[in-house]
This record gives C-alpha cells, sequence and structure tokens, in this order.
C-alpha cells in the first residue's frame, strides 16, 4: 500500500523569506511523486514530479522540491515566498507501475505581507 | 494543447435526487480518467478511475457509479443522492500509457450541495 503524509495543517510565512512545505511518504515500489497547487474554488494544478534521476527537481512558479530516499521525503520549497502564493498544497505518490495516486491532506500556505 | 470541461460549475440538489456530472477532455485520446471528491476543502478522496471505453474501477463502495461511454468522456452519477454527497467533484485525465509517472490534470471542479 502506498501513502503520503503533510504533517503540517497550515504553514505562515513572510512576504520575501523562504518557505517550505513538508511531505513523506510510504511505497512498495519506487516512488513517483509529484507537488500540486489548489486555489480557491479552483481544480489543482501540477507543479512538478519527481520520476528518478536528480534529487533536486524544480518545478513552476520558482518551486522546486528535494527528494531525500533515506527520509522518504519529498519537501516543497521556494527560496521567497509570494503573497500570491497563498494557497492549498498538495503531495501526492505513485507506486511505480500503478494509475491510482494517493494525495495528502494538503498544507495551506499563507504568505504574509 | 489539452483541455479539460467539467459541468455544471454548481448544482444544488435535494436528496434522493439523480445525478449526472459530466466531465470531457480534449486534445488527447486514450486518457486515464479519474474522479475525485474533494470535501471540506481538503483531502482528495478518489471514487472511480478509468484506463479505457467501459473500464471502470470503482475505489470506495457507495451510491455513486461512472460511466466511460467515449473514449473522452467520464460521467458520475447517482440514481439517489445522500446528504453526505456534498463536496467539491474533480475530473482528472493523465496520459495512458503504462507507467505511472505522469502527472494528472484537473478539470475545473463541481460543486455539489445537498439539501
Amino acid at each position: 500500500a502506498q501513502s503520503v503524509a503533510q504533517p503540517e495543517d497550515q504553514v505562515n510565512v513572510a512576504e520575501g523569506n523562504p518557505l517550505t512545505v513538508k511531505c513523506t511518504y510510504s511505497v512498495s515500489g519506487n516512488p513517483y511523486l509529484f507537488w500540486y497547487v489548489q486555489y480557491p474554488n479552483r481544480g489543482l494544478q501540477f507543479l512538478l514530479k519527481y520520476i528518478t534521476g536528480d534529487n533536486l527537481v524544480k518545478g513552476s512558479y520558482g518551486f522546486e522540491a528535494e527528494f531525500n530516499k533515506s527520509q522518504t521525503s519529498f519537501h516543497l520549497k521556494k527560496p521567497s515566498a509570494l503573497v500570491s502564493d497563498s494557497a492549498l498544497y498538495f503531495c501526492a505518490v505513485r507506486d511505480g507501475g500503478y494509475q491510482k495516486v494517493t494525495f495528502g491532506t494538503g498544507t495551506k500556505l499563507q504568505v504574509i505581507p | 494543447s489539452q483541455t479539460i470541461h467539467q459541468w455544471p460549475a454548481t448544482l444544488v440538489q435535494p436528496v434522493g435526487s439523480p445525478l449526472s456530472l459530466e466531465c470531457t477532455v480534449e486534445g488527447t485520446s486514450n486518457p486515464n480518467l479519474y474522479w475525485y471528491r474533494q470535501a471540506a476543502g481538503r483531502g482528495l478522496q478518489l471514487l472511480f478511475y478509468s484506463v479505457g471505453i467501459g473500464q471502470i474501477s470503482s475505489e470506495v463502495p457507495q451510491n455513486l457509479s461512472a460511466s466511460r461511454p467515449q473514449d473522452r468522456q467520464f460521467i458520475l452519477s447517482s440514481k439517489k443522492l445522500l446528504l453526505s454527497d456534498s463536496g467539491f467533484y474533480l475530473c482528472a485525465w493523465s496520459t495512458g500509457t503504462s507507467k505511472g509517472y505522469n502527472e494528472q490534470f484537473f478539470g475545473p471542479g463541481t460543486r455539489l450541495t445537498v439539501l
């Protein structure tokens, strides 16, 4: 079985400061990891994914994520937060070969001006 | 480019009434299709997914059903709605391959309120 955990229900960060949204996962095979963002009353938008290779993945809107196999983590990061980054962020994992994706419960990011 | 449509955008239905939500994808062929429900603006619950016409996998036993009558059309239905069916319904698609690393693309969602 695969699972993903987002331990923080909400993250507050000041505009211009670096941000981190945490995610840990559990799979039996090789993980495929994803980050999505959701703005109010909208569908989810894909930000980035890790398949294999370089542990640091760069994505849309200046976001990046670091895959850490030993810690089974895939934290989302951004060097300098913008107020417009305020949204709900979802981490997701897919065990290689399966079509089903498991999503975390989401972390609300609040960037304070 | 690919686009995904969902309708209606919002829906208010009485308990016990039927439901039909439609999702269509343009600009791709043989996509994998998914229905999710999001309650209280948080976690996503996978309801159904489909890897081809007429092929539906159900993840959660409930009073909902799904059908895929055409390659790029995915329909969520219910014969009798319950109060607990209220939520935000999201349709998504991904490239239809046997490999699992393709991201999903989500539609704008349907807000369903059952009274």
